[in-house]
Order: structure tokens, then C-alpha cells, then sequence
């Protein structure tokens, strides 16, 4: 099973609407991650999380909030976005992160396409 | 700044065509590119991993070659089908296996 599952395929959320995305694998990955992806531009990495520990944060705002409850599952709960945050979110994972330099396939789910109104 | 630049932006090929596109980066401290398919409505789809000066890879009428003393790598596509219009998108690693995309190059083949 090489499949990354994510909830929903579509949200469309009011500024002041709070709602959570959802991210799922059983591949056994120890890392996980959470990318935007503009139109015609390409996915920019917001979160990593390896071995359920928040590594990065790209500077993203803390509208965005990541969670990671197991080693399967990843969240990214959203309170009061903008218009500008419309985006697709995409979420990702690999077997492991830092460990091979570079080498690791991150595997994607089809994403979750955000509307803010 | 890891910059990864793809060519050409866009490319309409007739059914049965072979075609080719690039990506190009920075040559110092590399360590890996990805090439990954991302059909419509569909998750990206990893393609191949290269990490050597001129390796070649090949996944059915698709393959790959890689330069890094240059900076690029070529993705090629013999024959092309219907089915191979997709955006191709490379990528590579600037941070243990934290990934900088490029913009990718939007295939379409028409039957």
C-alpha cells in the first residue's frame, strides 16, 4: 500500500471558520508533510514532522497549526485564514528524513483544495 | 536559495511524438533529484530518483538522464500517449529531504 489518503477533497471555510485537514498512511513513514501549492506555482513546504516531532516550521503563520497525534496521522487545523491562503494543501510522506541525504521518494496525497472566502 | 527552473513551461505534442524537458539547479552541494508525474486530480507521482554524475534512468517509454557538473537533468518521453499528459515536476533536497519543486512542465498529447 503506497497510498496517502487525505480528508477533504474540498473545504471551502469563512474567515472566521475553524476546520482541520487530514493526513493518513500506512506505509509505516516516520516523516510527514504538509505543502501549499498556489495555481501554476510549485508546492512549497510549510511543515515536516519526523518521528512525530515537528522539525521544521517554514515560517508559516500561525493560523496554521500542525499536528501529528501518531505515527499514521497528520492534521493541519486552520482559524481565521485569509482569501490569500486559498491553495491546494498537499500532504506527503517518507520513510524517513534526513537519513539518506535527499534520497527518500516522499510519496503525496491527491490533496485538499481550499477555498477561504 | 535552491532555485530549480523547469523548460518550457507548457508543450503540445501530437500522439506518437517523443519530447524532452528540462530541469536545471544549482551544481554545488547536490545530493539528489526527484522527477515525479502529476496527473489532474490525481497525487504527484514519484518518477524516478537520481543521485549520480550521468545516470540514466528508464521506467517503460520514459527516462531520465542526469548532469550535475552542468546543473540539469533531462526527462524524455518516446512515443507519447494520450495518457502521459500530465504536469512533470523535479525537485531536490536542500535540507536533509526537505524538497524545493520547480514549477513543472505541463504536457499535453493530442490523440
Amino acid at each position: 500500500d503506497t497510498e496517502v489518503t487525505q480528508t477533504p477533497k474540498h473545504l471551502v471555510m469563512g474567515m472566521t471558520n475553524k476546520k482541520s485537514l487530514k493526513c493518513e498512511q500506512h506505509m509505516g513513514h516516520r516523516a510527514m508533510y504538509w505543502y501549499k501549492q498556489k495555481a501554476k506555482k510549485p508546492p512549497e513546504l510549510m511543515f515536516v514532522y519526523s518521528y512525530e516531532k515537528l522539525s521544521i516550521n517554514e515560517s508559516v503563520p500561525s493560523r496554521f497549526s500542525p499536528e501529528c497525534p501518531n505515527s499514521s496521522l497528520l492534521n493541519l487545523h486552520l482559524h481565521a485564514l485569509q482569501p490569500e491562503d486559498s491553495a491546494l494543501y498537499l500532504c506527503a510522506s517518507s520513510q524517513g528524513w534526513g537519513e539518506r541525504e535527499g534520497r527518500d521518494t516522499q510519496y503525496f496525497g491527491p490533496g485538499t483544495r481550499l477555498t477561504v472566502l | 536559495i535552491l532555485n530549480v527552473e523547469q523548460s518550457p513551461q507548457s508543450l503540445h505534442v501530437q500522439e506518437g511524438d517523443s519530447t524532452n524537458f528540462t530541469c536545471s539547479f544549482p551544481s554545488s552541494n547536490f545530493y539528489a533529484l526527484h522527477w515525479y508525474r502529476w496527473e489532474t486530480a490525481k497525487s504527484p507521482e514519484a518518477l524516478f530518483v537520481m543521485t549520480l554524475n550521468g545516470d540514466e534512468k528508464k521506467k517503460g517509454r520514459i527516462s531520465a538522464t542526469l548532469n550535475t557538473k552542468e546543473g540539469y537533468s533531462y526527462l524524455y518521453i518516446k512515443g507519447s500517449q494520450p495518457e502521459d499528459s500530465a504536469t512533470y515536476l523535479c525537485a531536490l533536497p536542500y535540507n536533509n529531504n526537505d524538497m524545493r519543486f520547480g514549477a513543472g512542465t505541463r504536457l499535453t498529447v493530442k490523440p
